[in-house]
């Protein structure tokens, strides 16, 4: 059982590029949460989704965008990197309504470096 | 707005000593507290939660916590540490009933105990 699994584990990007992050859990969990950590900042929330074809924005939304069309897959893009954006960046899912436990299960990260 | 505060940015302890992490937050509303475990260049482990009825949980690890609704806290505790519970520790909240069931976390505190 993986669990919730991020690809790539590294990325370093120029200033400009573009990429995805993808996100896949095999708990037929509901709830997928993209957040990004920085040190001394804890983790803040970029985008979350609470069903397929379903997300919306969370604290620091901007310069990101995120699509949910498989229940399983949660993708985090960037269509212009920007140093800013250097990050560890963290996926994470939780059960949908009706078993509501808690707790968010997280994969291991993804470190991206924008130059 | 919800809020977690680690007013520790490290706690130092020798090992075998009784160790301590400190944790307060703020919600409107009934909160659900949790503790997750970080090392080096891996994901959030969760250890343990506070959701509804006894005030001390108990967690993975030998760790439990205490829920002190007068004082808004949920400091982390542990009998007796271990040079292997060194990691980074975060403090995160929700709101009990809230659609998103994202969490938000501290800023995190670094625990290191020496041999």
């Amino acid at each position: 059982n993986a669990g919730v699994t991020q690809t790539p584990k590294f990325r370093v990007l120029k200033t400009g590029q573009s990429m995805t992050l993808l996100c896949a859990q095999d708990m037929n969990h509901e709830y997928m949460y993209w957040y990004r950590q920085d040190p001394g900042m804890g983790l803040r929330l970029i985008h979350y989704s609470v069903g397929e074809g379903t997300t919306a924005k969370g604290e620091v939304p901007d310069g990101y965008n995120v699509s949910r069309l498989k229940k399983q897959n949660f993708l985090l893009g960037l269509e212009s990197a920007a140093p800013s954006q250097t990050s560890v960046y963290f996926c994470a899912s939780t059960h949908g309504p009706g078993r509501d436990t808690g707790e968010l299960f997280f994969g291991e990260g993804s470190r991206l470096t924008v130059l | 707005a919800q809020s977690v505060a680690q007013p520790e940015d490290q706690v130092n302890v020798a090992e075998g000593n009784p160790l301590t992490v400190k944790c307060t937050y703020s919600v409107s509303g009934n909160p659900y507290l949790f503790w997750y475990v970080q090392y080096p260049n891996r994901g959030l482990q969760f250890l343990l939660k506070y959701i509804t009825g006894d005030n001390l949980v108990k967690g993975s690890y030998g760790f439990e916590a205490e829920f002190n609704k007068s004082q808004t806290s949920f400091h982390l505790k542990k009998p007796s540490a271990l040079v292997s519970d060194s990691a980074l520790y975060f403090c995160a909240v929700r709101v009990g009933d809230t659609g998103r069931r994202a969490l938000t976390f501290g800023s995190g505190t670094r625990l290191q105990v020496q041999p």
